[in-house]
């Protein structure tokens, strides 16, 4: 059964800094790897999709890694703002639907 | 990117009473919607896959009698949570692919439906 973990829990930083969430699952056997942003009290924002066959993606200050054999993805954020406050979640998909980590809850401190 | 649409974003209903939210994708046909419920705090959770024309898969502890599952049409899939308990109190939200765009594509996500029964 596929598990995903998302560490740290929550991250606290002050604006301008990079930072890095990470991501692992159980099996490598996955279609893809989806980082996604949620705001309180709202749905799901697909932020970055990466195939099993990609290393990485990127969309403007966002970095998404994956390392599939190792069952790892990170997600670089450059220079922090306020607004990127919020909790992002990653998911896999594999034979399942989509698996999701418990997430990790961003505040950025201006 | 495509849009999957849901309805309501809040309600509130009292215990003992149905309440139906719906799922649907605006610019594509969605033959497969997938519903999720999210306690505070913790990961979403599957519940069902819905399949337009024939009946919704149900994962495991999940009662289907109790949430009812619809895909009527390709757009549209709803979800009936019936005599509804303060313990259904959560955050429902629905997702779907485009199958044009192949089966390893991104999801889309509805956005999201909170419950609250009193």
């Amino acid at each position: 059964k596929q598990e995903v973990t998302q560490i740290p829990a929550a991250l606290s930083v002050p604006e301008g800094e990079n930072l890095v969430l990470n991501c692992s699952f159980t099996d490598s056997a996955i279609y893809n790897l989806q980082w996604f942003r949620q705001d309180p009290g709202k749905g799901l924002t697909s932020l970055l999709l990466i195939q099993s066959s990609q290393r990485e993606q990127t969309s403007g200050r966002l970095n998404a890694s994956l390392d599939k054999s190792s069952g790892r993805s990170t997600l670089y954020i450059a220079a922090s703002q306020p607004g990127d406050s919020a909790t992002y979640l990653c998911a896999v998909s594999g034979n399942t639907p989509l698996v999701f980590g418990k997430g990790t809850r961003l505040s950025v401190i201006a | 990117g495509a849009v999957v649409s849901q309805h309501p974003s809040r309600v509130i209903c009292k215990s003992g009473t149905s309440v139906k939210i719906e799922c649907r994708s605006l610019d594509f046909q969605a033959t497969t919607m997938f519903w999720y419920r999210q306690f505070p705090k913790k990961s979403l959770m599957l519940m069902a896959t819905s399949n337009e024309g024939s009946k919704a898969t149900y994962e495991q502890g999940v009662e289907k009698d109790k949430f009812l599952i619809n895909h009527a049409s390709l757009t549209l899939s709803t979800l009936t949570v019936t005599s509804a308990h303060p313990e259904d109190s959560s955050f429902y939200i629905c997702s779907a692919r485009d199958p044009s765009r192949g089966f390893d594509t991104e999801a889309f996500f509805g956005q999201g439906t909170r419950l609250t029964v009193v």
